[in-house]
Parts: C-alpha cells; sequence; structure tokens
C-alpha cells in the first residue's frame, strides 16, 4: 500500500503569514495532485505535478515536486482568509490514487 | 456544464439499517468512483466503476457494494450499518478514469449512524 503523509497536521495563522505543507512517501508517484476541500464541499483540484522537480504556481500558491517523485510541497504566500480548508495530496502510482490525509488551514483575519 | 451532483446530502440511520446513495457524473464522464472520508482515516478509496462495471475495489467488507447504469449514475448501497460507518461519502466522476486524471468531486453524503 503506498501511503502519503501530510504535515502538518493542522495549521492555524493570521491573514499575511506565509506557509509551507508538505506531502511525503517512500513510494514513487507517476504524478501528484493537490486539493483544497472547504466546509460542506467535495474537494476541488489545484494543480497536478508530473515531472520530477517541476515547479507550479498558481497565484499565490507555489506547487513542487520532488525530484524522486516521492514528495511535494505547498507553499502559500501572504495568506487570505479564503485560503482556508483542508490541502490533500493524493499520488498516482497504482490504478487507485492513495490520498494523504490532509493539513487542515485555518487563516484568521 | 453541471457538476456531479450527490444525493441526498444527509442521512441519519440505525444500525442494522441499509441506504442507498447516489452520484450522477458530469455529462459525458463515464468513470465513477467513491470514497469514503473520516477525520480519522481520511479519503479512503472504495470502489470505482467504468461502462457499468466495477473495474476497482478498495479493501471494504462486502457490505459496501455499488452499481452504474448505463447513463453512467451511480449508487452505492451500504448494508448492517454500523457505528463506524458514519462519514462523508464522496463521489467523483473523470472522463475515463485514467491514472491522475483530474477527478471532480460532488458535495458528499454525509451518514450518521445511531
Amino acid at each position: 500500500t503506498q501511503l502519503l503523509e501530510q504535515s502538518p497536521q493542522f495549521l492555524s495563522i493570521q491573514e499575511g503569514e506565509n506557509l509551507t505543507v508538505y506531502c511525503n512517501s517512500s513510494s514513487v508517484f507517476s504524478s501528484l495532485q493537490w486539493y483544497r476541500q472547504e466546509p460542506g464541499e467535495g474537494p476541488v483540484l489545484l494543480v497536478t505535478v508530473v515531472t520530477g522537480g517541476e515547479v507550479k504556481k498558481l497565484k499565490r500558491l507555489t506547487f513542487q515536486f520532488g525530484d524522486a517523485r516521492k514528495d511535494s510541497s505547498l507553499h502559500i504566500t501572504a495568506a487570505q482568509t479564503g485560503d482556508t480548508g483542508l490541502y490533500l495530496c493524493a499520488g498516482a502510482g497504482s490504478y487507485i490514487p492513495t490520498f494523504g490525509r490532509g493539513t487542515s488551514l485555518i487563516v484568521h483575519p | 456544464k453541471a457538476g456531479v451532483t450527490q444525493t441526498p446530502r444527509y442521512l441519519i440511520k440505525t444500525r442494522g439499517q441499509q441506504v442507498t446513495l447516489s452520484c450522477s457524473p458530469i455529462s459525458g464522464h463515464r468513470s465513477v468512483s467513491w470514497y469514503q472520508q473520516t477525520p480519522g482515516q481520511g479519503l479512503q478509496f472504495l470502489f470505482e466503476y467504468f461502462s457499468e462495471t466495477q473495474r476497482n475495489k478498495g479493501n471494504f467488507p462486502g457490505r459496501f457494494s455499488g452499481r452504474q447504469f448505463s447513463n453512467s449514475r451511480s449508487e452505492m448501497n451500504v448494508s448492517t450499518l454500523e457505528l463506524g460507518d458514519s462519514a462523508l461519502y464522496l463521489c467523483a466522476s473523470s472522463l475515463d478514469g485514467d491514472r491522475g486524471e483530474k477527478l471532480f468531486f460532488g458535495s458528499g453524503t454525509q451518514l450518521s449512524v445511531l
């Protein structure tokens, strides 16, 4: 079974702060996705990274895929209250996607 | 284009009962997968259907079953409910269910077993 460990599990910060969340595995993934889930809703895809070392930017969010395709990070610059949610990473190795347990982020005004 | 629709949004059942959840995928999507989400275990894969056939299955007991209809709509059934089945059940659709393909999730059905 491929496992994805996400850290930290919880994060509570003030608006304007920067933060980084991590997604780590001992397994290699052909691609890795990041989702954001807001309360009462299903996860929504933010980005897919495919190539080792790849960096993708989505406005204030920066996603990086590790060189060995075993880990990934999500950095948010100048967090806003609208960034509040559960951030999930999902790895595609075998057919069945493996999800991490998520990082619950709360951004206070 | 309408998103993935799950019904009902909320369900309250008692132990021993059974329940059926429904999922209507995005038009044109042929793959539907189901997940159970709990605070302790996160998102766990139940099964995936493609063209009315179960193509992949997670590690859940046989009490959890599903099916897919010719219009790609899917249902999930849980029999002999247990307290531990309380969870958010999410359905996701994608075009072909290929590895790494983008999943579109519904808002889920929150099931409480008393």
